[in-house]
């Protein structure tokens, strides 16, 4: 497996906290994403970083903003947790070209806000 | 948006039986991936095609991309409890690098 690393890989809140979620990859990979994962949706892009302090929204953006400061490091916030962001995140990242596009996927961070 | 329809959403075979999954697009896809997810797990990078009519192996698994490019297949022949799981089909959309996800086929094996 790619060096992709979760944390929290659970985590339980309350509804109306903020929430940090933190991928961190050990590859130097240009690309990185956020997807959230329910039943009966697949996986849905939130966020995603083409490079340092550039990123852009995804699908279901809304609720969510993202960081990254540094190659290595993408964060997730949740500014104000609702409990329909109850679901699993998975970071994955993807180097360049069309041809090498496949992702590599984190294992994932569990969050149930309550 | 581009769209990436998948069926069957569920399946449930006997081990030893066959299994396909299919997914299809409306518009022409420039490559297509494949990914497994088992039960609990993340998602890992089987196969991707490229070429129209393209057809790949790995061992059980045959993958498929249509002539014009708008669907592709998975096939297991004589399927295993270790290919429980879900599979996704996804298709480069946008930039960076951006896949499109099918919504999954679940495949359960029993004995």
């Amino acid at each position: 497996d790619a060096g992709i690393t979760q944390s929290p890989r659970h985590k339980v809140t309350e509804t109306g906290t903020p929430v940090t979620l933190r991928c961190h990859q050990t590859e130097n990979h240009r690309y990185m994403y956020w997807y959230r994962q329910d039943p009966g949706h697949g996986l849905r892009l939130i966020h995603y970083s083409y490079g340092v302090k550039d990123t852009d929204k995804g699908e279901v953006s809304d609720g969510y903003s993202v960081s990254r400061s540094k190659t290595e490091d993408f964060l997730l916030t949740l500014e104000s947790a609702t409990s329909s962001q109850t679901s699993v995140y998975f970071c994955a990242i993807s180097g360049q070209g069309i041809l090498n596009n496949e992702q590599f996927f984190g294992p994932g961070t569990r969050l149930t806000v309550l | 948006g581009q769209q990436v329809m998948q069926i069957p959403q569920y399946q449930h075979v006997q081990e030893g039986e066959d299994f396909t999954t299919y997914c299809n697009s409306s518009t022409t896809l420039s490559n297509i991936q494949w990914y497994k997810q088992r039960p609990g797990g993340h998602p890992v990078f089987l196969i991707q095609l490229v070429k129209s009519g393209e057809v790949k192996k790995q061992k059980r698994l045959t993958f498929q991309f249509g002539e014009a490019k708008k669907n592709s297949s998975l096939h297991i022949t004589a399927t295993q409890t270790t290919d429980v799981g879900t599979y996704f089909c996804a298709s480069p959309t946008g930039t960076a690098s951006k896949l499109t996800f099918g919504t999954g086929t679940r495949l359960q094996v029993t004995l």
